[in-house]
């Protein structure tokens, strides 16, 4: 089944401990990103990946990093986390994040989401 | 200025209504329009999109874009409890590397 896997769905810890949140995409798309949702603000771009090792900054970069070693695999970093990135955090990938005439397949694929709690 | 806005409801509307769901943009270079739609505890979907000024239609669901005025609307006929949910309009442009930028989502409910 084509989908975008993050884990964990859940996630509780505590200010300044280091935590991973990995992504995994099986339909050998090129863009990657990285979105938090939070009630009043909407969703709001981390990080976008193009390619492999092709990263930029989305709006809200401050806190996380992210690499891109392989196609698939897209995790966020929280070097320090504090409570202010508490929020539900998604992962998409696309084909083509727009229509391109001639493809069937565009637009971001979003995972499940992680609820992450910072105490 | 926020680069796109939304209004963030809740809307409530009977089975059966027109449902009329607006974005605001403040580019004018902004080249490519969707909505997205994400119900409670899932991630968003694609629904449509648009490219440019012009309606597209899908269904029950028509899209439209009026790039004199940088409005961006979602009309959905024939309203079903199963649209409930949010909807998100999303922006694009070509050279933006995968950048998408999100409304805040407008939740709507459809009451039986």
């Amino acid at each position: 089944e084509a989908q975008v896997t993050q884990n964990p769905r859940y996630l509780i810890t505590v200010t300044g401990k280091k935590l991973t949140v990995t992504c995994s995409q099986n339909m050998n798309h090129e863009y990657m990103s990285w979105y938090r949702q939070d009630p009043g603000l909407g969703l709001r771009q981390i990080y976008y990946s193009m390619n492999v090792e092709v990263t930029d900054k989305g709006d809200v970069p401050e806190g996380y990093k992210v690499s891109r070693k392989e196609k698939r695999n897209f995790p966020l970093i929280l070097e320090s986390p504090s409570p202010n990135q508490t929020s539900l955090y998604f992962c998409a990938s696309s084909l083509s994040p727009f229509y391109r005439k001639g493809r069937a397949n565009y637009g971001y694929t979003f995972g499940s989401g992680t609820r992450l709690t910072v105490v | 200025q926020k680069e796109v806005e939304q209004d963030p409801g809740p809307l409530s509307v009977p089975e059966g209504a027109i449902v009329s769901l607006n974005c605001t943009y403040s580019n004018s270079a902004f080249q490519y329009f969707m909505w997205y739609r994400q119900y409670s505890r899932k991630g968003p979907e694609l629904l449509m999109y648009t490219y440019s000024s012009g309606n597209k239609e899908d269904g029950r669901f028509t899209a439209q874009v009026d790039k004199s005025s940088k409005y961006i609307s979602l009309f959905i006929r024939d309203s079903q409890p199963s649209d409930s949910a949010t909807y998100l309009c999303a922006i694009y442009r070509f050279f933006w590397r995968g950048k998408l930028i999100f409304g805040q989502g407008t939740e709507l409910s459809v009451k039986p």
